[in-house]
């Protein structure tokens, strides 16, 4: 079944803590990203990726950090969580030129 | 700026039709989509439009666009219950195909 997955769906931590997001896709898309949902906002843009080692900056990329090591995977990386990153996450991917697929969520608290 | 507005919520009858409103700012805006969202769950892309087109039918749902004023709609036809969900209207920008999302209209069905 084609399908984004991420993981954990869930997150209670503490400031401070490096936290890892994985994102995984099986479909052979190029073009992944990370997005943030909080309420009256949308969902806005963190990181994106063309193909593998093409990483850039999306409109609110402070605090975090991404890698595609593989076409598969994009792991989203908090290096010191502070509670305003408190949101609900979401990995997408896509075909360059295709609608982007999107991942159930990662709800992330941090205290 | 890249901008994409839509009001907060709507509530129709069960059997009515919904009519969700968007605007949006960017012109060169190549693709225009409608996602739903449920509670609990990742986006579900519904619909998109290519921007040379004014209207696209699938089952339910009729899409229209009138480019001139920036104006998107989303018709549903004979609403369900189950169509009760925060629906998502977003443009993607060509250069990154970031997608800039509107901050969602929540559809409320009544029985």
């Amino acid at each position: 079944e084609a399908q984004v997955t991420q993981n954990p769906r869930y997150l209670i931590t503490v400031t401070g803590k490096k936290l890892t997001v994985t994102c995984s896709q099986n479909m052979n898309h190029e073009y992944m990203s990370w997005y943030r949902q909080d309420p009256g906002l949308g969902l806005r843009q963190i990181y994106y990726s063309m193909n593998v080692e093409v990483t850039d900056k999306g409109d609110v990329p402070e605090g975090y950090k991404v890698s595609r090591k593989e076409k598969r995977n994009f792991p989203l990386i908090l290096e010191s969580p502070s509670p305003n990153q408190t949101s609900l996450y979401f990995c997408a991917s896509s075909f360059v030129d295709q609608p982007q697929h999107f991942g159930d969520g990662t709800r992330l608290s941090i205290l | 700026g890249e901008d994409v507005e839509q009001s907060l919520f709507l509530s129709v009858r069960e059997g009515d039709s919904s009519v969700i409103n968007c605007t949006y700012t960017d012109s060169s805006s190549t693709y225009l989509y409608w996602y739903k969202q449920e509670p609990g769950a990742g986006l579900q892309l519904l619909t998109y439009i290519f921007s040379n087109m004014d209207m696209k039918q699938d089952q339910r749902l009729t899409v229209l666009l009138n480019k001139k004023d920036k104006h998107l709609s989303l018709r549903i036809a004979d609403t369900q219950t189950g169509d009760s969900a925060i629906y998502f209207c977003a443009e993607r920008m060509d250069s990154s195909y970031k997608l800039i999302f509107g901050s969602g209209t929540r559809l409320l069905v009544r029985p």
